[in-house]
Parts: C-alpha cells; sequence; structure tokens
C-alpha cells in the first residue's frame, strides 16, 4: 500500500526564518514519483515539483529546495528566507510510475509566516 | 493556456438532492481525474479518465456518484441522493498522458449538504 506521512500538522515562523516541512512515504513500487503542492487560501492546488524515485539529487529552485532520501523514505521541502506569500497548506504526495497513476496525497502541512 | 475550469464554485444542497458538478480540463490534456478533498486532509483520488474512458475508480466512489467523459473533453461527475458526508470539496485535475503527471488542478467546487 502507499502512504504519505506529513507529522507536522501546523509550523509557524517568523519572517525570513528558514523553515523545513518533512514528508515521509511508503510506497512497494520500485519506481515511483514524489511531488509537493501548494495550497493557498484560495484553494487551488499549485504544483511545486515532481521527483522520480531514479533521481537523488537534491534541487534547488530560488528560495525552495527539495531533499531526496531514499533509504529513509523521506522527501522534506525547505523554504530559505521565508515570506508571508509563502503562508499556505503544503502536500507531499507519491504517484506510481504506470501510466495512470492516480497520486496520493499526505495531510498536509499548514504554514504560516508572521511579518 | 487557460488552466482546468471547475463549476459551479460553490453548491448548497439539501440533503437527498442530486448534484452535477463540471470540469474543462486544460485543452490538449487527454487525462482527467477527480479527487476530494476534506477538511484537514489532503485531497483523496475518486476516478480517472484516459480521454472518453473511465479507467480507474476508487472505493470510495459509492453507486451514488457517476463520472462521465462523453466526448473526451469535459467531465461531470454527479452525485444522487446527498448525504451530509459528502460535503467536501471536489478537484478536477488533467494532465498529458505523455508526462505522466504533473497533474494540474482546477480551484474545486465545494459542496456543503444542509
Amino acid at each position: 500500500a502507499q502512504k504519505v506521512t506529513q507529522a507536522q500538522t501546523e509550523i509557524s515562523v517568523v519572517e525570513k526564518e528558514d523553515v523545513t516541512l518533512d514528508c515521509v512515504y511508503e510506497t512497494r513500487d520500485t519506481t515511483y514519483y514524489l511531488f509537493w503542492y501548494k495550497q493557498p487560501p484560495s484553494g487551488e492546488l499549485v504544483f511545486l515539483i515532481r521527483r522520480n524515485s531514479f533521481d537523488e539529487q537534491n534541487e534547488i529552485s530560488g528560495r525552495y529546495s527539495w531533499n531526496f532520501q531514499k533509504s529513509t523514505s523521506s522527501f522534506n521541502f525547505t523554504i530559505t528566507a521565508s515570506q508571508v506569500v509563502d503562508s499556505a497548506v503544503y502536500f507531499c504526495a507519491l504517484s506510481g510510475y504506470s501510466s495512470a497513476s492516480k497520486i496520493i496525497f499526505g495531510s498536509g502541512t499548514r504554514l504560516s509566516i508572521r511579518p | 493556456d487557460t488552466g482546468v475550469s471547475q463549476n459551479p464554485r460553490h453548491k448548497i444542497t439539501k440533503r437527498g438532492q442530486n448534484v452535477t458538478f463540471r470540469c474543462d480540463p486544460i485543452s490538449e490534456h487527454n487525462r482527467l481525474y477527480w479527487y476530494r478533498q476534506t477538511l484537514g486532509q489532503g485531497p483523496e483520488f475518486l476516478t480517472y479518465f484516459q480521454n472518453e474512458a473511465q479507467l480507474e475508480k476508487s472505493r470510495l466512489l459509492s453507486d451514488r456518484f457517476s463520472a462521465e467523459r462523453p466526448k473526451g473533453s469535459f467531465s461531470t461527475l454527479e452525485i444522487q441522493r446527498t448525504e451530509q458526508g459528502d460535503s467536501a470539496m471536489y478537484l478536477c485535475a488533467s494532465s498529458l498522458s505523455e508526462e505522466k503527471g504533473p497533474q494540474h488542478f482546477g480551484d474545486g467546487t465545494r459542496l456543503s449538504i444542509l
């Protein structure tokens, strides 16, 4: 069975602090995709990143970075120098590598950035 | 790219009534997905279409739920005899099959059952 666990329900930090959102996943598949989505108060799910299980290189995109460690089944997300606009619910997710590939989402981490 | 469009944005109805939601995917996307999201939870997969064919349905999709994509473009999700537990956000997503994702989501339809 596939499962995604986001143990941090809510995080609150002051603007400009760095913050890391944890994600642990379970899957029996040897090949799979991992995702992060952002859901701002407006409600739309915004795609942030997709990583396939073959590629364990960390990725950086501006203030965002992702740390994929297959050995610990983790795919953590760090925001550097956080801003108020980063306030949202962030979902980590997992899908199989085959063609249909429904996405299994975690329960989300609500991130609040205080000015 | 106009994005995934869902209508209506909000639907309030009495228990026992039927409701229908519509999703218009990104025009060149041949895959369309429906998810349900309840408060404080991540989205849960309901069903998936490749063009007009419904290829997978979750156990969450009881016999009161039916989804169609008659011409392989827009899709409808109908809930018959609504129950209190059906109150949720219903999200539609679309993708290109060649990419195997990512799925692009619409703003969702929020259903409230009185």
